[in-house]
């Protein structure tokens, strides 16, 4: 079946610990996204990539890192620079057309 | 102002009853909305998409836009208690491909 899949799906964070995220695509889509939620609000976009070996900042973006190696893949790395990083993450994807995004199961990401 | 905003409700209708979400968005030169449906503690899913004025139909789902007053609107039939959940607007920007979601509106279906 073709999807997304993103692990773990929870995951503790230490602090001044890094942590990373994983997202796998097999939709051959191009493009993939990570959002941040937070209780009661919606979607905010950390990070977005069109192509592989190319990314670009959303709204959100410090204290996150990303890499995008293979189109199939787009890991998110939370640093130990984000003072707030307690939150839902969901990865997305969608083509490069007008077309509706798809999400991962997501991750819930705790401070210990 | 916020790009896109939403009631956050919660939005309660009997059983049966037709339900009626809202959104308002900013950027006057957007061309594709989106609902999602997101259940407590899971990922969003795709509803409707809708691109031109007017309404678009799939099922007890019926999606209205109206790019003039900026409008974008969820309407759903014969509401269920399997309907409760939060609805998300997505509004995409015009440059990067890029979504702008609203907080979301929590609807309860009651039997």
């Amino acid at each position: 079946d073709g999807g997304i899949t993103q692990s773990p799906k929870y995951l503790f964070r230490k602090e001044g610990q890094n942590v990373t995220l994983s997202c796998e695509q097999n939709l051959n889509h191009d493009a993939m996204y990570w959002y941040r939620q937070d209780p009661g609000q919606g979607l905010r976009l950390i990070y977005y990539s069109q192509i592989v070996n190319d990314f670009q900042k959303g709204d959100i973006a410090e204290g996150y890192s990303v890499s995008r190696e293979k189109k199939e893949s787009f890991p998110l790395t939370v640093t130990s620079a984000q003072k707030n990083p307690t939150a839902f993450y969901l990865c997305a994807s969608s083509t490069l057309r007008d077309q509706p995004q798809h999400f991962g199961d997501g991750t819930r990401l705790s401070i210990l | 102002q916020k790009e896109v905003e939403q009631n956050s409700g919660p939005l309660s209708v009997p059983e049966g009853a037709i339900a009626s979400l809202n959104c308002t968005y900013s950027d006057r030169v957007s061309q594709s909305f989106f609902w999602y449906r997101q259940y407590s503690g899971k990922s969003p899913e795709l509803i409707m998409s809708i691109y031109s004025n007017g309404d678009k139909e799939d099922g007890r789902f019926t999606a209205q836009l109206n790019k003039a007053s900026q409008y974008v609107s969820l309407l759903i039939r014969d509401s269920q208690p399997s309907d409760s959940a939060t609805y998300l607007c997505a509004v995409r920007r015009e440059y990067g491909n890029k979504l702008v979601f609203g907080a979301g509106t929590i609807l309860r279906v009651k039997s």
